[in-house]
């Protein structure tokens, strides 16, 4: 079965750019997450969806990032301008059902780098 | 705030030898949690949850215990394989405004030796 799928794998771009993540979840699944991955913060939510509506952004760190899920097998993160603080990788997860007793699965993420 | 934090930040043992990552947590609420793998250059893959009506959960070569009394999860590795290595995560399930969201701990890198 396919697993969460996120492109691209490796995103190298100079500042001032637009960036934009984009994630597949699986297939049956209503949530869907957005992390970033960093040495110093760990493993931080910046969104998530239930049935393709923004639930919490409270994650999110500016108004530079916004997401969008326009139907429940597509996602998208993007910023803009990106600033070398950008520079993570970031995860796209999913999940079923909205309890939360349900194990979210991720993709292998996008190693975003903005120099 | 209540946060899942962990107490080893890297964890050393002998090929064969069993494995014991350990993590505490903060909110008694809490009634949900998960472990995590996340090897190098990829996500982190869901290895077992446990309920809080549980004190322990066995998987494949994997068991769960979590003591409720002191805020306490484990992980516990039968028989560690170099392919265990890799940093484990704990998470826990955190309801805020009404929906359900997962708060990581910053994971315990497990180094397995031949």
């Amino acid at each position: 079965d396919a697993g969460v799928i996120q492109s691209p794998r490796h995103e190298v771009t100079e500042m001032g750019q637009e960036v934009t993540l984009r994630c597949k979840p699986i297939s049956g699944h209503n949530s869907l997450f957005w992390y970033r991955q960093t040495m110093m913060r760990g493993l931080e939510l910046l969104i998530y969806f239930n049935n393709n509506v923004p639930i919490d952004d409270s994650g999110m760190p500016e108004d530079r990032f916004s997401a969008k899920m326009p139907n429940a097998s597509f996602s998208t993160l993007k910023i803009q301008p990106s600033e070398p603080r950008d520079s993570a990788v970031y995860f796209c997860a999913s999940s079923r059902g909205i309890t939360g007793n349900q194990p979210q699965h991720f993709g292998d993420g996008t190693r975003l780098s903005i120099l | 705030g209540e946060s899942v934090g962990l107490h080893l930040p890297t964890l050393s043992v002998q090929e064969g030898d069993n494995s014991i990552i350990n993590c505490a947590y903060s909110n008694s609420a809490s009634d949900y949690f998960i472990w995590y793998k996340q090897e190098s250059g990829k996500g982190p893959q869901f290895i077992i949850d446990i309920r809080s009506n549980m004190d322990k959960r066995q998987g494949q070569r994997v068991t769960v215990l979590l003591n409720k009394t002191v805020k306490h999860l484990s992980l516990q590795i039968a028989a560690t394989q170099p392919g265990d290595s890799a940093v484990y995560f704990c998470a826990e399930k955190e309801r805020t405004g009404g929906y359900n969201k997962l708060i990581f701990g910053a994971g315990t890198r497990l180094a397995v030796h031949p």
